[in-house]
């Protein structure tokens, strides 16, 4: 079983490109998420999908946007990429949210140049 | 402010030591606590968690009891390996089912042969 994938491994991005971060699950949650990973900040939520057709936003959303066209893939885009955008971007998902247990897919660590 | 508070690293230690990774959160009823680990390269996965007071999460060799009386859900493991290096997170369940899982900030742990 494959859980969750995210593509690219990793991106180095000129700034001012966009750019959209793949993420793809084959477990059916309803639930997925968009985290950034800095070093010393932890986990940061960008934006949420409880379900497929609904969005929300986390906890750093500027400069990011979501969609969620069906269950499986939550794709992520910087629409204009700038320097404090370089990080790992985490994709997850769950079955229900809240007390669920989250799967985490492998990362995609982007450099904005 | 961040709800869950843990213990800063790094934290290293020698194989075959005792290991206790703090872990406090703010008491808010009785949220499901968890402890989510990370090895290099990859994403973060489950290691253990509890669903109510007095619960103890096991996996691994890694315990962490829910104590309500200190809200605390400190993760211990009597003898760690080499191969138990990574960044461990302490997550709760969210406010409510609008809101998120709320991670702490992670505590590096490296061991030394």
């Amino acid at each position: 079983t494959a859980g969750i994938t995210q593509a690219p491994t990793s991106q180095i991005l000129a700034a001012g490109r966009s750019m959209t971060l793949r993420c793809t699950q084959d477990m059916r949650h309803n639930a997925m998420y968009w985290y950034r990973q800095d070093l010393g900040l932890g986990l940061r939520l960008i934006h949420y999908s409880n379900t497929a057709g609904t969005t929300g936003k986390g906890e750093v959303p500027d400069g990011y946007s979501v969609s969620r066209a069906n269950t499986d893939d939550f794709p992520l885009t910087l629409a204009s990429a700038v320097p404090s955008q370089t990080s790992v971007y985490f994709c997850a998902s769950s079955d229900k949210g809240g007390q669920d247990t989250q799967y985490f897919g492998p990362g995609t660590r982007l450099t904005v140049l | 402010g961040n709800s869950v508070t843990q213990m800063e690293g790094p934290v290293t230690l020698s194989e075959e030591a005792f290991l206790t990774i703090n872990c406090t959160y703010t008491a808010t009823g009785y949220p499901s606590l968890f402890w989510y680990v990370q090895y290099p390269g990859e994403g973060l996965q489950l290691l253990l968690k509890a669903t109510k007071a007095d619960d103890k999460g096991s996996n691994k060799g890694f315990e962490a009891t829910y104590r309500k009386e200190t809200t605390s859900f400190h993760l211990e493991k009597g003898s760690v390996q080499v191969s138990d290096s990574a960044v461990y997170f302490c997550a709760r369940e969210p406010y409510s089912s609008a809101s998120k899982i709320i991670f702490g900030s992670g505590t590096r742990l490296s061991i030394r042969p």
